[in-house]
């Protein structure tokens, strides 16, 4: 079955400073990856998403995040974060078919950014 | 530009009731799918269909109801609230192949 594993519960940051958030999976082929966004109150909004090609993949907002196969690892970074990023993360994994209809969460990651 | 519509916003039930949270969307997205966000669980699926007439069980089920009788709509029915269904849900839809899913705005649900 197929599952994601966010380590950090809570990060911490100032403003300026760079950001990653880590990601990893457990799926027998080749997974597509998704990270979304959720502001408080809010549904969630998606940065970023990596089906095949290019490892690199760039999102909205300024956020990249890169794929590496043989680390099962879908890390999330950002160079210089900003008092709006303050949000919870989510790394999400989809099905065989490259479908969104089952997506499978880590349980999350909250970012709080200090000035 | 409504995109997934979830109705209603908020809603107080008391145990051993029933009711109908409804999702809409205006994308003309095949698949749709309910999500619920419980503190430190991130989101589990509940239900989902790939499309009109055709529904699947996802990792948590029990005590919900979903039919897809067009593509539009999703409904996610609740036969007798208990206060373990004390939840945000989360509709979102998507089109077939490689692509994201789009989400509702959610419904916080407190059974009592």
């Amino acid at each position: 079955a197929q599952s994601v594993t966010q380590p950090d519960i809570h990060i911490t940051v100032s403003e300026g400073a760079s950001l990653e958030l880590r990601c990893n999976y457990s799926y027998g082929a080749t997974p597509y990856l998704f990270w979304y966004v959720q502001s408080p109150g809010q549904g969630l909004q998606l940065l970023l998403k990596y089906f095949s090609g290019d490892t690199l993949v760039q999102g909205i907002k300024g956020f990249e995040a890169e794929f590496k196969r043989s680390q099962s690892s879908f890390n999330l970074r950002k160079p210089s974060v900003h008092w709006s990023d303050a949000a919870e993360y989510f790394c999400a994994v989809g099905s065989t078919q490259g479908g969104s209809e089952k997506l499978v969460f880590g349980k999350g990651t909250k970012l709080t950014v200090n000035p | 530009n409504a995109g997934v519509t979830q109705t209603p916003k908020f809603q107080v039930l008391k145990t051993g009731q029933s009711m109908t949270l409804q999702c809409a969307q205006d994308m003309n997205h095949e698949y749709m799918s309910w999500y619920r966000q419980d503190p430190g669980m991130g989101l589990r699926l509940i239900h989902y269909s790939v499309g009109a007439g055709i529904t699947d069980q996802g990792e948590v089920p029990n005590g919900y109801n979903v039919s897809r009788s067009t593509t539009e709509d999703f409904p996610l029915r609740l036969l007798s609230a208990a206060p373990s269904q004390t939840s945000v849900y989360f509709c979102a839809s998507g089109p077939q192949g490689n692509a994201e899913a789009f989400f509702g705005q959610g419904t916080r649900l407190t059974v009592v």
